[in-house]
């Protein structure tokens, strides 16, 4: 099994340019979540999917728009990026809420 | 809101030290608790996840415990290696909340 994996691994926006980060898991999983790392400020909440065809925003959702494609897949945009959007992005997934979260690798995003 | 810290932030010792690592959270009604490592530039490597009626769970050579009253829990690691250098986090899930809330870390380095 992958488990969690992320596309791209590095990706450098301009400012105002639009991406889509991937997001798949392999473990049959029903909630899946998108956190930005940074410096000094840790890991935080951009949005999460309890379960398929559910999303929610977390503490930093400004910015940023989510798909759950299906079950295994939810996908994290962003419309217009901006400086502050450089960070490194995790995915996340767990069978259910409150369960153990098991992380992908990780997307380094620098906006220029 | 709830809110995690660890301390010390960093810590550095010799090889085949025991150690313990701190974790303090401020609302004591937690649903579970969860230690991570995370290795430079790397995802989040799950540890251990101690539900609240339990009080330790242990992994080889990691015993995690926890005290809800107080609001606290320790990362205990036996015969520390250079291997176990990285940084661990801890992260709590609330009885009310809809996410895990993340501590800052403490970055280990275990010499030679």
């Amino acid at each position: 099994n992958a488990g969690v994996t992320q596309t791209p691994k590095f990706q450098v926006l301009k400012t105002g340019q639009s991406m889509t980060l991937q997001c798949a898991q392999d473990m049959n999983h029903n909630s899946m979540y998108w956190y930005r790392q940074d410096p000094g400020m840790g890991l935080r909440l951009i949005y999460y999917s309890a379960s398929e065809g559910t999303t929610d925003k977390g503490e930093v959702p400004n910015g940023y728009n989510v798909s759950r494609l299906n079950k295994r897949e939810f996908s994290l945009r962003l419309e217009s990026a901006a400086p502050s959007q450089t960070s490194v992005y995790f995915c996340a997934s767990s069978e259910r809420g409150r369960n153990e979260q098991f992380f992908g690798p990780g997307t380094r995003l620098t906006v220029l | 809101k709830q809110e995690v810290t660890q301390i010390p932030a960093a810590l550095s010792v010799p090889e085949g030290e025991n150690l313990v690592l701190n974790c303090s959270f401020t609302d004591s009604a937690i649903y579970n608790l969860q230690w991570f490592r995370q290795d430079p530039g790397k995802g989040l490597t799950s540890l251990l996840l101690i539900q609240s009626s339990q009080r330790e769970q242990t992994s080889g050579r990691l015993n995690a415990s926890l005290d809800k009253s107080s609001g606290r829990s320790t990362l205990y690691i036996a015969a520390s290696q250079p291997g176990d250098s990285a940084t661990y986090l801890c992260a709590v899930w609330g009885n009310y909340g809809q996410n895990f809330v993340f501590g800052p870390g403490t970055r280990l380095s275990v010499l030679p």
